[in-house]
Formats: structure tokens, C-alpha cells, sequence
């Protein structure tokens, strides 16, 4: 079936810098995408979204971007902190409400 | 708070045993689903109800059931407890227009012996 997946499963990055996480989705049916912040022992908690007829959404200190051709999806930090380290999970909503979630990608941040 | 809560936060199971995961939301969405997470992988979707009387099967349904008598709530059962069903399980909730996502609870955290 189709899936929702992560570049990379680690990341680690500099206090500071600017942290960008990726994700490769395959249902072109999707019309909406959702990053999700989970740190240890929590639920997963919402970041930002973005419909299928945007580009570009930017939130506080997070912009996500979405491109449908090459279905691929990224989710920018600015100047990443300390509580920035988490795991980072992509979502895609098609046939209704379903979410199928990626893998992950574990952010550690550097001091 | 508005949002979330699932009961209880950890539970464990002999084999074969039986049991339901609570899950209430307070902000009258109409959209709830169940999730589990297993070890370094995504979430993976169990069942999900788009309101009250209405469910339909996930990804992972078997050995789960589930019922939805009122929009509030949203329980999952457990028929026979089994080793594989050792998970952290999530409730999530969404209104109809998928404002701001998909809203999640704590977790339970589930483990069969």
C-alpha cells in the first residue's frame, strides 16, 4: 500500500542553525499533510499543516513546504533550540480522515 | 483544558485477558480514531469513527473492536489480549474542516505478558 516516509531517521543540528526534516509521500490523493512534534513519553503534538492547494505555509519559527510533483514534503526550524529535540513524524490525510503516518525522524540538538 | 483524555496511562495484560482503553474528547469533534505506536515505527491506524453509531476499520484492526454511542466518547476494546497487542496506544479527534490537525491524547501505554 501507499506510505508515508521520512528521509532520514536521525538529525542532528547545532543550536541555533536552522534544522530542515524531510518526508516522501506516494498517495497523490492526499490533500492534506500535518507535521507533528513528539517528545518522550508524550503524544504527538501539532506543528503546522497544509492543504494540498498551498506551497508554502509558515507558522512561528516553522515554515512547511509541499511539492506535489515530486510528492515531497519539508519542514523548516528557524534558529533550532534546545526543546526543538524530539522525534518529528509527516502525516498524510487522504480517503477521508485517515492519517498514515512516516517513520520518524529524531532531532537532537547540539548546545 | 479542552482536548484529549484517555484512561488509563498504563495498563498490563496477561494473555488472553480482556480489556478497554477509554478515550473522551470535550470539544465536540466529530472525527475520532485510534492509533498504535510500537518501537522506533509511525503510527498506525486501528479504527477510526467519523461520528456517533459510525465506525470503520484501519490499518491494524484485528483484535480490536470498537463502538461509538456518543460523540464524546470513543473506547477500544481489547477481545484477547495477546503479546503482539504490547503498544503504546493513541486517541486522536479532528472536527469536520481538520482545523489545526488531528488533536491527540497522552497515550496508553499497554503491555501484554
Amino acid at each position: 500500500g501507499e506510505s508515508v516516509g521520512l528521509h532520514l531517521p536521525t538529525l542532528s543540528v547545532q543550536e541555533g542553525d536552522n534544522s530542515i526534516i524531510n518526508c516522501a509521500y506516494s498517495n497523490s490523493a492526499s490533500d492534506y499533510f500535518i507535521w507533528y512534534k513528539q517528545e518522550s513519553g508524550k503524544g504527538p503534538q501539532f506543528i503546522i499543516d497544509i492543504r494540498s492547494n498551498m506551497d508554502k505555509r509558515q507558522g512561528q519559527r516553522v515554515t512547511v513546504l509541499l511539492n506535489k510533483t515530486v510528492k515531497h514534503l519539508s519542514l523548516q526550524i528557524a534558529a533550532t533550540q534546545p526543546g526543538d529535540s524530539a522525534v518529528y513524524f509527516c502525516a498524510e490525510n487522504s480517503q477521508g480522515y485517515k492519517l498514515s503516518f512516516g517513520a520518524g525522524t529524531t532531532v537532537t540538538v547540539r548546545a | 483544558n479542552a482536548g484529549v483524555t484517555q484512561t488509563p496511562k498504563f495498563q498490563v495484560l496477561k494473555t488472553g485477558q480482556s480489556m478497554t482503553l477509554q478515550c473522551a474528547q470535550d470539544m465536540n469533534h466529530e472525527y475520532m480514531s485510534w492509533y498504535r505506536q510500537d518501537p522506533g515505527m509511525g503510527l498506525r491506524l486501528i479504527h477510526y469513527s467519523v461520528g456517533a453509531g459510525i465506525t470503520d476499520q484501519g490499518e491494524v484492526p484485528n483484535g480490536y473492536n470498537v463502538s461509538r454511542s456518543t460523540t464524546e466518547d470513543f473506547p477500544l476494546r481489547l477481545l484477547s489480549a495477546a503479546p503482539s497487542q504490547t503498544s503504546v496506544y493513541f486517541c486522536a479527534s479532528t472536527d469536520r474542516d481538520r482545523e489545526d490537525g488531528y488533536t491527540f491524547g497522552s497515550g496508553t501505554r499497554l503491555t501484554v505478558v
